[in-house]
C-alpha cells in the first residue's frame, strides 16, 4: 500500500524560472494538503484540495503560487519566477475524509527546493 | 487563532530510559485534534499518534503515549525505552474543524538518544 508519492525530491532552479512540485495522495485520499518547511523551523500551512476544488489556500503566497489538484493525475504546486527566499522543503500531505478535527494527515518524502 | 507551544529546543535521554518532550496549545473552540509527528535527518514527516479533545483515555501506540491534560492544554509525548533510532526532531501539532482543517504546527525538539 503505497504512501504518499512525491516527486521530485530534489530540485534545483535559478531565479526567475518556474518550479513544478508533485504530489500523489495515498490510495483512497481524497483530501491534499501543502506545507512548506524553511529551514530550521517547523511546517507552515499552504493550501488544501479536494478533487477539481481549492478549498483554504489562506496560506499561499498571493503572488507567483498556485495549486491544482485535477480529476485525474496528482495535485500540482507551482511557483512562478522563483526567488532565493522560495528555497524551502514542501511536503504534501493526504487524508482520508475530512471529519472535523479527527482525521490524520500522512506525509510523502518532500521536495528540496533549492534555487540559485 | 490556534498556537502550539513546544518550548524544548533540544533534549538528550540515554538509551532505553523514558522521556517527555513538551507541547501546550491554545484554541477556543472546544474540537481539535492533537498531532505528534516524528522527522529523522532523512526529512520525511512520520505520524506518530494523534489524540481528540473529546477522548477520555490518553492515547497509546507501542513505545509512544500522549499524556493529554485539558485542562492545562498541554499534550505532551512520552517515549518508554528510548532507542538510538528515536534521534529526530519531532514536531507537535493541531487540527480543527471547519473549511480550515490545516495542521499548526509547533517549532519542534531536536531528541538525541546517548548511547
Amino acid at each position: 500500500n503505497a504512501g504518499v508519492m512525491q516527486n521530485p525530491r530534489h530540485l534545483v532552479r535559478r531565479r526567475g524560472q518556474e518550479a513544478r512540485l508533485r504530489c500523489s495522495p495515498m490510495k483512497g485520499h481524497s483530501h491534499v494538503y501543502w506545507y512548506r518547511q524553511l529551514p530550521e523551523e517547523g511546517l507552515k500551512f499552504m493550501v488544501y484540495l479536494q478533487k477539481e476544488n481549492i478549498i483554504d489556500e489562506s496560506g499561499m503566497p498571493k503572488e507567483r503560487f498556485s495549486a491544482e489538484f485535477p480529476k485525474e493525475g496528482p495535485s500540482i504546486l507551482r511557483i512562478q519566477q522563483v526567488v532565493r527566499g522560495d528555497s524551502a522543503a514542501y511536503f504534501c500531505a493526504s487524508s482520508l475524509t475530512a471529519r472535523q478535527g479527527t482525521d490524520t494527515q500522512y506525509f510523502g518524502p518532500g521536495t528540496r527546493l533549492t534555487v540559485l | 487563532a490556534q498556537k502550539i507551544t513546544q518550548t524544548q529546543p533540544g533534549m538528550f535521554v540515554q538509551e532505553k530510559e523514558a522521556v517527555t518532550l513538551d507541547c501546550t496549545y491554545d484554541t477556543s473552540d472546544p474540537s481539535y485534534g492533537l498531532f505528534w509527528y516524528k522527522q529523522p535527518s532523512s526529512g520525511e514527516m512520520i505520524f506518530l499518534i494523534y489524540q481528540g479533545s473529546y477522548d477520555q483515555q490518553n492515547a497509546t501506540e507501542g513505545r509512544y503515549s500522549l499524556n493529554f491534560q485539558k485542562a492545562r492544554k498541554s499534550a505532551n509525548l512520552v517515549i518508554s525505552a528510548s532507542q538510538l533510532g528515536d534521534s529526530a526532531m519531532y514536531f507537535c501539532a493541531m487540527s480543527l474543524p471547519g473549511s480550515a482543517r490545516q495542521l499548526t504546527f509547533g517549532s519542534g525538539t531536536q531528541l538525541t538518544v546517548l548511547p
